[in-house]
Formats: C-alpha cells, sequence, structure tokens
C-alpha cells in the first residue's frame, strides 16, 4: 500500500520569506516522489520528482525538494516565496515495485503568499 | 512536445442526463491515460486508467464508465448523471514506466442541477 499525508492545510508567509510544504508518505518498498501545483480552475502542473540520486531535487519555478529516507518526508521549499506561488500543492508517491502506475496524492496544501 | 486537451471546458447539466467528456494527447504514442475527479477544490480521486487500446481499469464503482477508442483518445460518459457527479475532472497522460511523471489538461468543471 502506498499513501502520502500533507499535515497543513494551509501556509502563509510573507513574500521574500521563505516557503516550505510538509509531505509524508508511507509506501512497501521504496518511492517515487511527486511535486504538483494547482492554480484556480487550473490543471495540476508538474514541479518535480524524486526518483534515485541526490536527495535534493530542483524543479520549475525556483522550487526544490529534499528526499529524507529516513524520516519518510519529501518537503517542498522555495528560498524566497513570491506572491505568484500562492496556489494549491500536491505531493504524490508511487511504490517502485508497484505494477499499476497509479499515484497516491495527498489532500493538497493552500499556499498563501501576501505581499 | 506533447501536449494534453480537454472538452468542453465547463459544462452544466440536468440531472439524469448523460455525459461525454473528451481528452486526447498529441506529441506521443501508446501513454498511459488516467481519468480524476476532484471535489471542492482538494483532493483527487483516480476514477479510470488505460494503459492501451480498450483497456480500462476502474477505480471506483459508479455509474460513471470510460473508453479508449484511439491510441490517444480517452472518454468518460455518463448515461444519467446525478448530482454528485459534479465535481472538476482531470485527465493526465504518462508513459509506460514506473516512474514517468503524470501530466494533466486543463480540466472540464461539470455542474450538475
Amino acid at each position: 500500500a502506498q499513501s502520502v499525508a500533507q499535515p497543513e492545510d494551509q501556509v502563509n508567509v510573507a513574500e521574500g520569506n521563505p516557503l516550505t510544504v510538509k509531505c509524508t508518505y508511507s509506501v512497501s518498498g521504496n518511492p517515487y516522489l511527486f511535486w504538483y501545483v494547482q492554480y484556480p480552475n487550473r490543471g495540476l502542473q508538474f514541479l518535480l520528482k524524486y526518483i534515485t540520486g541526490d536527495n535534493l531535487v530542483k524543479g520549475s519555478y525556483g522550487f526544490e525538494a529534499e528526499f529524507n529516507k529516513s524520516q519518510t518526508s519529501f518537503h517542498l521549499k522555495k528560498p524566497s516565496a513570491l506572491v505568484s506561488d500562492s496556489a494549491l500543492y500536491f505531493c504524490a508517491v508511487r511504490d517502485i515495485y508497484s505494477n499499476d502506475y497509479k499515484l497516491s496524492f495527498g489532500a493538497g496544501t493552500t499556499v498563501t503568499v501576501r505581499a | 512536445s506533447q501536449t494534453i486537451h480537454q472538452w468542453p471546458a465547463t459544462l452544466v447539466q440536468p440531472v439524469g442526463s448523460p455525459l461525454s467528456l473528451e481528452c486526447t494527447v498529441e506529441g506521443t504514442s501508446n501513454p498511459n491515460l488516467y481519468w480524476y475527479r476532484q471535489a471542492a477544490g482538494r483532493g483527487l480521486q483516480l476514477l479510470f486508467y488505460s494503459v492501451g487500446i480498450g483497456q480500462i481499469s476502474s477505480e471506483v464503482p459508479q455509474n460513471l464508465s470510460a473508453s479508449r477508442p484511439q491510441d490517444r483518445q480517452f472518454i468518460l460518459s455518463s448515461k444519467k448523471l446525478l448530482l454528485s457527479d459534479s465535481g472538476f475532472y482531470l485527465c493526465a497522460w504518462s508513459g509506460q514506466g514506473n516512474q514517468e511523471t503524470q501530466y494533466f489538461g486543463p480540466g472540464t468543471r461539470l455542474l450538475v442541477l
């Protein structure tokens, strides 16, 4: 079985401050991990993924995420948030031994960046 | 590059009417295709996925069905809509492989009245 938890429904930060969106996962084997962003009334946009290798993954729009196997976490970070980063963020996981291509998504975290 | 289209963008339908939502992918062949529903702007529920023409896996028993008549076409249907079918429907595609990323279309907003 595979699952993802996003413990915060909402994150509020001031523009220019660091942004962190938390994600923890559970898989039987090892994980493939993904982050997506969704703007209102739009589809999900892919930000970044962890497959293997370097635990620090860099993605689109200045975002990065760190894979921590011991803590089963994959937190999304941005050093300096912009107002335009305000959106809904989803973490997703797939067990590398899964044979059905399905992703398990978290419930989402709403990020609000105030000017 | 690959693109994914969904139509219509919005749809208002009466209860009991039929439904047909279409999704097409360009720029790739033999993709995996997925239908999701998102209620109240939050979590995603996987409804159907397909690894090839005519191959459909259903995740949730309900009054919806899916078909894949062509390699890059995925259709979501219902014979009789329920109020609870209202939501935001998202189509996605991925390559064949466990580490492949799913890429999402722009979505269809369905309101059943």
